[in-house]
């Protein structure tokens, strides 16, 4: 399996601040012949569904906020919100899907407004 | 736009089976190129894949639950379905079903929470 750890468990960040959320895979989820990293990042709000943010490692889904984005390659990826607002306090998913053997996640990192 | 319900007993007994269903509206679900998923998410903890359908013919398992989990799908109800057998406490969770666009997942039901207890 691809083990994908995520950290920090919990951040704090001050309104219109920066807040970085970070994902490590065991291995490498960038597949070679296309150079794609298959790699996403999932907002999930209290009592909701998570919703997709990003794919690809930095392709934002249609209608998510440009103050979202993903960078990163092979194995070390970074989820950045470049201006914090209170809507964003959420839990954070990342997602490998190199492998289906099994499609794995991180432990989710929780975003509080400090 | 595609929308995605779960459905099914909210609590199952230890040792017996959870099935659970998935139905689709605003489109079908043998159009395009989806595959279409289960994730589980037990209280406070993070997501668990279990598997996909992507036809009645092809299927997808996390290793560490294939002995027990089917997944099947009724084109002409527009449903599939989750068969979790043998259960146990720790299989106590959320359960959602997504559409999988073929790795990220963009389209979540809103989850069914299943109890297992005697």
């Amino acid at each position: 399996d691809i083990v994908m750890t995520q950290s920090p468990d919990s951040l704090a960040v001050s309104l219109g601040e920066r807040a970085t959320i970070n994902c490590k895979s065991s291995q490498s989820v960038l597949y070679s012949s296309n150079k794609k990293n298959y790699l996403a990042w999932y907002q999930q709000k209290p009592g909701q569904p998570p919703k997709l943010l990003i794919y690809w490692a930095s392709t934002r889904e249609s209608g998510v906020p440009d103050r979202f984005s993903g960078s990163g390659s092979g194995t070390d990826f970074t989820l950045t919100i470049s201006s914090l607002q209170a809507e964003d306090v959420a839990v954070y998913h990342c997602q490998q899907y190199y492998s289906t053997a099994p499609y794995s996640f991180g432990q989710g990192t929780k975003l509080e407004i400090k | 736009q595609v929308q995605l319900q779960e459905s099914g007993p909210g609590l199952v007994k230890p040792s017996q089976t959870l099935s659970l269903t998935c139905t689709v509206s605003g489109g079908s679900i043998s159009s395009g190129s989806y595959y279409w998923s289960w994730i589980r998410q037990p209280a406070g903890k993070g997501l668990e894949w279990i598997g996909r359908i992507y036809t009645s013919e092809s299927t997808n398992y996390n290793p560490s639950l294939k002995s027990r989990v089917t997944i099947s799908v009724d084109t002409s109800k527009n449903q599939f379905f989750l068969r979790l057998s043998s259960v146990i406490a720790a299989d106590t969770a959320v359960y959602y079903c997504a559409r999988d666009i073929v790795g990220p997942m963009d389209v979540w039901g809103k989850g069914t929470t299943v109890t297992v207890s005697s």
